[in-house]
């Protein structure tokens, strides 16, 4: 299971690009990357997940260099309605269940 | 279309009650999973359902939890008897498949019960 490391919180003002990176050292070849976001008393969202380079949805921009070893979710002109805890998470390809780390809470700003 | 449904969505019982949990799956997810977050902690994994058959119970933290999905329907989690250290919120979450050669199905969650116990 690769460990993901991501900061425990962020900060940013209405409009703004957020970068949340994430580092996931011993990623293994079959992993992909995957990103959840949660808001307060909901349960998590998924929000996107991709192998390698970079993969775009209607919501975010994830940004995969060529060594795997970190990612970065893109966030294009914040609200405040996306003040939430963005996870990393990396389920082994074998895997059922999410494995959840801390998060990174980001607060946008008026 | 409906999303993944969780009731109640808040218990408050005392210590060595009985609470049962009950979720409602987005209808065709064969896949049903159970995680909670108590107190403080992060969001830990239970136990994973295909259709009505436990695949994965390893998170289960002892045998007071019991989890039924009869029919391969809606689940439900009973904790009997509840101590204070159940305290937290349990989510649930479905999905139609479980990933296949590294990509992992997107899983939806609903939006939890908190579980008090006093």
């Amino acid at each position: 299971l690769a460990k993901t490391t991501q900061p425990i919180s962020m900060d940013s003002y209405e409009g703004q690009e957020v970068n949340i990176t994430c580092s996931h050292n011993n990623i293994a070849t079959n992993d992909y990357i995957t990103w959840y976001q949660q808001f307060p008393s909901q349960g998590p969202r998924f929000i996107i997940q991709g192998y390698k380079t970079k993969v775009t949805n209607e919501v975010a921009s994830l940004f995969i260099p060529a060594d795997r070893k970190s990612s970065t979710l893109s966030l294009p002109r914040v609200s405040l309605s996306d003040t939430a805890v963005y996870y990393c998470l990396v389920p082994p390809g074998s895997a059922r269940q999410l494995t959840f780390g801390s998060g990174t809470q980001l607060t946008v700003l008026p | 279309e409906a999303g993944v449904t969780q009731f109640p969505s808040h218990s408050v019982i005392e210590k060595g009650q009985t609470v049962t949990l009950r979720c409602d799956p987005i209808s065709g997810h064969d896949n049903l999973y159970w995680y909670r977050r108590v107190m403080g902690k992060e969001i830990k994994f239970l136990l994973h359902f295909v259709k009505e058959s436990k695949q994965d119970e390893s998170g289960m933290p002892n045998n007071r939890f019991l989890a039924e999905r009869t029919g391969g329907t809606y689940s439900t989690l009973k904790v009997q008897p509840a101590e204070l250290e159940d305290s937290g919120v349990y989510f649930c979450a479905s999905s139609q498949g479980f990933g296949t050669s590294g990509r992992v199905y997107e899983q939806y969650f609903g939006p939890g019960t908190r579980l008090t116990v006093t």
